[in-house]
């Protein structure tokens, strides 16, 4: 069965650096999204992604953030500098379609991001 | 309000009971509907779309009201692999998702 994979699994960065989470979507699917939930809380939206741009994104996706899709394959996550309230799952999830359609999201098993 | 608001549980029941979760939630231009449920430090897993005539999936079932804004999921014979935290998913815009913060549920033995 088609999944989504993420890598690392774990990241641990310190404040102020940059890193990059990186995902391989399903590889039929169109639309990409990117997903925080900070420990104890709930699943955040964060962007979603469609024919090589941002589609949607939330307040919380500020200029710190950027996503990419550099090949046909991967779809990554930018944090340009990161704080430690940047602590949490990071999931992404890929769809057929639009969700306001008739296709669901599949998620990736996430990557768990540490800031010290 | 909440855009989309639940239970937080836990609620504890006897394996083999019939289980029901409610949702409410606040957009009412909001357009699809989904139960995911999330295993302690796992992805979000999807569970079943929940359609205007009402779905069922074998032992679950998912409800829509759309005039009280209102999601259900009842869940039958209860398994103890049913235990996890079950998220309501609504998507508001297109391509925007919102999760309710899930209810917990434990089956007992």
């Amino acid at each position: 069965e088609p999944e989504v994979t993420q890598t690392p699994s774990h990241q641990v960065t310190q404040m102020g650096q940059e890193v990059i989470l990186r995902c391989v979507p399903i590889s039929n699917h169109l639309y990409f999204y990117w997903y925080r939930q900070i420990l104890g809380q709930k699943v955040e939206f964060l962007v979603s992604f469609y024919n090589n741009e941002i589609s949607e994104k939330s307040e919380i996706f500020d200029d710190q953030f950027s996503v990419e899709r550099p090949d046909g394959s991967n779809f990554t996550l930018k944090i340009r500098s990161t704080k430690l309230e940047d602590s949490a799952m990071y999931f992404c999830a890929s769809s057929g379609s639009r969700t306001g359609g008739a296709y669901e999201q599949y998620f990736g098993p996430g990557t768990r991001l540490t800031v010290t | 309000r909440k855009e989309v608001e639940q239970d937080p549980g836990p609620f504890n029941v006897p394996e083999g009971a019939t289980v029901a979760f409610n949702c409410t939630y606040s957009n009412s231009a909001s357009q699809s509907f989904f139960w995911y449920r999330q295993d302690c430090r796992k992805e979000p897993k999807l569970l079943m779309s929940v359609y205007s005539s009402g779905n069922e999936d074998g032992r679950f079932t998912a409800q829509l009201n759309r005039a009280s804004q209102y999601i259900s999921l009842l869940i039958r014979d209860s398994k103890l692999s049913d235990s996890a935290t079950y998220l309501c998913v609504v998507n508001v815009l297109d391509d925007k998702i919102i999760f309710g913060k899930g209810t917990r549920l434990h089956i007992l033995p």
